[in-house]
């Protein structure tokens, strides 16, 4: 089945770093991802809609320019997250969807990023 | 817009019983709807997804769930609970066009108790 794999599932950060995250389609293409965050004990909340050579679509009230999206390929999207603050702490998870399929088959998600900043 | 509301966020049941976990979808189109599982810190797994080729729809792990156009509803059933089934469960919604992402519902979070 189509897999996606997310990287690193975990990082610890300080204070006014970036981290960079990255999703990768290891056996599909797909021109569009979905960049999910997850607070505890809550849903996941749509951040982004990344887009291979094209800017990425930003939700409302997500910052562009903290939460900077790269789909440098079809089967690779990055999530910087910039000048990283505590309450930018959260589990990310990447989706994405083949681009063969109908547009009604389910997204395959990444295993998630815990982001810890201090 | 498409939208989906999970009532109940926390479900307990004991092992062998019943486990129904609850989902309503709102849509002025018919709507193509998933169920996902969630294990701690990992992503999502999809259990299975209603496309209207036939409103039982049966998935992995023994569970099935029923759409229900009169009541827009898409409940989650395992007639038997599993210990291994203890997990957060999500119900989403997708538009019926365009590659777009899904909405998910707030949650159910099931515990099994032996």
């Amino acid at each position: 089945g189509a897999v996606v794999s997310q990287h690193p599932s975990w990082v610890i950060c300080k204070s006014g770093t970036s981290v960079k995250i990255e999703c990768r389609s290891l056996d599909f293409q797909a021109t569009t991802m979905f960049w999910y965050r997850q607070f505890p004990k809550q849903s996941l909340m749509l951040m982004a809609t990344s887009n291979e050579g094209s800017k990425a679509t930003y939700e409302q009230g997500v910052e562009k320019d903290k939460f900077l999206i790269n789909h440098a390929s079809l089967t690779l999207s990055t999530l910087t997250v910039t000048s990283a603050h505590p309450e930018d702490s959260s589990f990310y998870i990447c989706s994405a969807r083949e681009d063969r399929s109908s547009y009604n088959s389910p997204l395959h998600f990444g295993n998630g990023t815990r982001l810890t900043v201090t | 817009a498409q939208s989906v509301t999970q009532l109940g966020s926390h479900v307990s049941v004991s092992e062998g019983a019943l486990v129904l976990l609850r989902c309503n979808y709102s849509s002025s189109v018919p709507p193509y709807l998933f169920w996902y599982v969630q294990y701690p810190n990992q992503g999502l797994q999809l259990l299975l997804k209603y496309t209207s080729a036939a409103t039982l729809v049966k998935g992995i792990n023994g569970f099935e769930a029923e759409f229900k156009k009169s009541e827009t509803s898409f409940h989650l059933t395992k007639p038997s609970a599993h210990m291994s089934d203890a997990a957060e469960y999500f119900c989403a919604v997708s538009r019926n066009s365009g590659n777009t992402p899904l909405v998910f519902g707030k949650g159910t979070r099931l515990s099994v108790i032996a």
